[in-house]
């Protein structure tokens, strides 16, 4: 069965310090991992995906994360962090196939908190 | 603008009441998913949907029925039987059946039992 382990459950930065969220995942095959954010209250924002490619996934808000195959690991960074980053994000994987369908496996999430 | 609603934002049941959660779709996706996000644990997920009049039990389905009589609605019923329904509740949409398609989600139905 396929799992996903987020370390850190709250990380606090400073406002324009750089960031990095880690994700480690458990899958047989090739992963379909995702990475969202969820801000109080609301649904959950894809922020990037990977299938397949260039390891390193560029996404929005100037997010970006890089798949490591050989560390099962799909670790979300951001250069330089807005007050409005503050956020709950979650990594995500995915099976693939007809017979999985869509089905996603999160993580528990990490709360990011930015200092001003 | 397209996208997902759920109804209503929260939420009040006394305990033994089954409750029903709205959820409405105008993207034209085929499947549909019901996640319960509790703190530390993210999201898991009760029921999904691949296409009308079809529908799959997710990890955690006890306590919880779905329908899927239209494309666009997918409702999930709290029953009386599940023990902790106190909980954050997100409906999600995908525009195929696999190849992860990413999820789209609503807002959110927040369920306070008492």
């Amino acid at each position: 069965a396929q799992s996903v382990t987020q370390p850190d459950i709250h990380i606090t930065v400073s406002e324009g310090a750089s960031l990095e969220l880690r994700c480690n995942y458990s899958y047989g095959a090739t992963p379909y991992l995702f990475w969202y954010v969820q801000s109080p209250g609301q649904g959950l924002q894809l922020l990037l995906k990977y299938f397949s490619g260039d390891t390193l996934v560029q996404g929005i808000k100037g997010f970006e994360a890089e798949f490591k195959r050989s560390q099962s690991s799909f670790n979300l960074r951001k250069p330089s962090v807005h007050w409005s980053d503050a956020a709950e994000y979650f990594c995500a994987v995915g099976a693939g196939g007809e017979a999985a369908g869509n089905k996603l496996t999160f993580g528990g999430g990490t709360r990011v908190l930015v200092k001003p | 603008d397209g996208g997902i609603t759920q109804s209503p934002k929260y939420l009040f049941r006394k305990e033994g009441q089954n409750v029903t959660l709205s959820c409405e779709q105008n993207l034209n996706h085929d499947a549909m998913y019901w996640y319960r996000q509790d703190p530390g644990q993210g999201l898991r997920l009760i029921y999904y949907s691949q296409i009308v009049n079809d529908f799959q039990k997710g990890d955690i389905a006890e306590g919880y029925s779905v329908s899927r009589e239209k494309k666009e609605s997918f409702p999930l019923t709290v029953t009386s039987a599940q023990k902790n329904p106190t909980a954050f509740y997100l409906c999600a949409s995908s525009s195929t059946r696999w190849n992860n398609s990413p999820l789209h989600f609503g807002n959110g139905t927040r369920l306070t039992v008492t």
